[in-house]
């Protein structure tokens, strides 16, 4: 198993442009979540979906920040327009709720917004 | 809502010696427990997790960590670190279905293994 995959690993970008960062889940999974971390704030939920539909977006930051899931091997989260405060390592997990299971993180993404 | 706390931003431990990690909730139900583990530039790697029975938990790496519901406690730990344990560790918290709802974490625990 190839585990989640993001991408891509490390971005730098100029304040006002627009970020899309992408998670492929681990095949057979129906949940995955995009987390925020900073050393400020930690390790933060952004927002989750269960078979591809959002539940809970209550911790994306503002309308800046968006989240889709076309499919159930494909992720995106957008942030247009970036901002200097959005720089943060972006991670994806993914899991088989309902089994017992729990949350596989993918590599991250670094991102720097200067 | 829940909450993890770790009271410990950074331990310093000599290689051979015993570790402990710890690790306080807040939660007002049955919570599911996890340690996370993240070396530099990497991802999370789950640890040990406790969904219910036993309250003493064993995990990868050597590592246990007990539940005790009195003290809303989840410490982690480990008899005898080697200095590829160095990394930063995370407790976390979930309300529902093995965190099927997302996952609280701690701020986390930086260790450092002195030769």
């Amino acid at each position: 198993d190839a585990g989640v995959i993001q991408s891509p690993r490390h971005e730098v970008t100029e304040m006002g442009q627009e970020v899309t960062l992408r998670c492929k889940p681990i095949s057979g999974h129906n949940s995955l979540f995009w987390y925020r971390q900073t050393m400020m704030r930690g390790l933060e939920l952004l927002i989750y979906f269960n078979n591809n539909v959002p539940i809970d977006d209550s911790g994306m930051p503002e309308d800046r920040f968006s989240a889709k899931m076309p499919n159930a091997s494909f992720s995106t989260l957008k942030i247009q327009p970036s901002e200097p405060r959005d720089s943060a390592v972006y991670f994806c997990a993914s899991m088989l709720a309902g089994a017992a299971d729990t949350q596989y993180f993918g590599p991250g993404t670094r991102l720097t917004v200067l | 809502a829940q909450s993890v706390t770790q009271p410990d931003i950074h331990i310093t431990v000599s290689e051979g010696a015993s570790l402990e990690l710890r690790c306080n909730y807040s939660y007002g139900a049955t919570p599911y427990l996890f340690w996370y583990v993240q070396s530099p530039g990497q991802g999370l790697q789950l640890l040990l997790k406790y969904f219910s029975g036993d309250t003493l938990v064993q995990g990868i790496k050597g590592f246990e960590a007990e539940f005790k519901r009195s003290q809303s406690s989840f410490n982690l730990r480990k008899p005898s670190v080697h200095w590829s344990d160095a990394a930063e560790y995370f407790c976390a918290v979930g309300a529902t279905g093995g965190g099927a709802d997302g996952l609280t974490f701690g701020k986390g625990t930086h260790l450092i293994i002195q030769p």
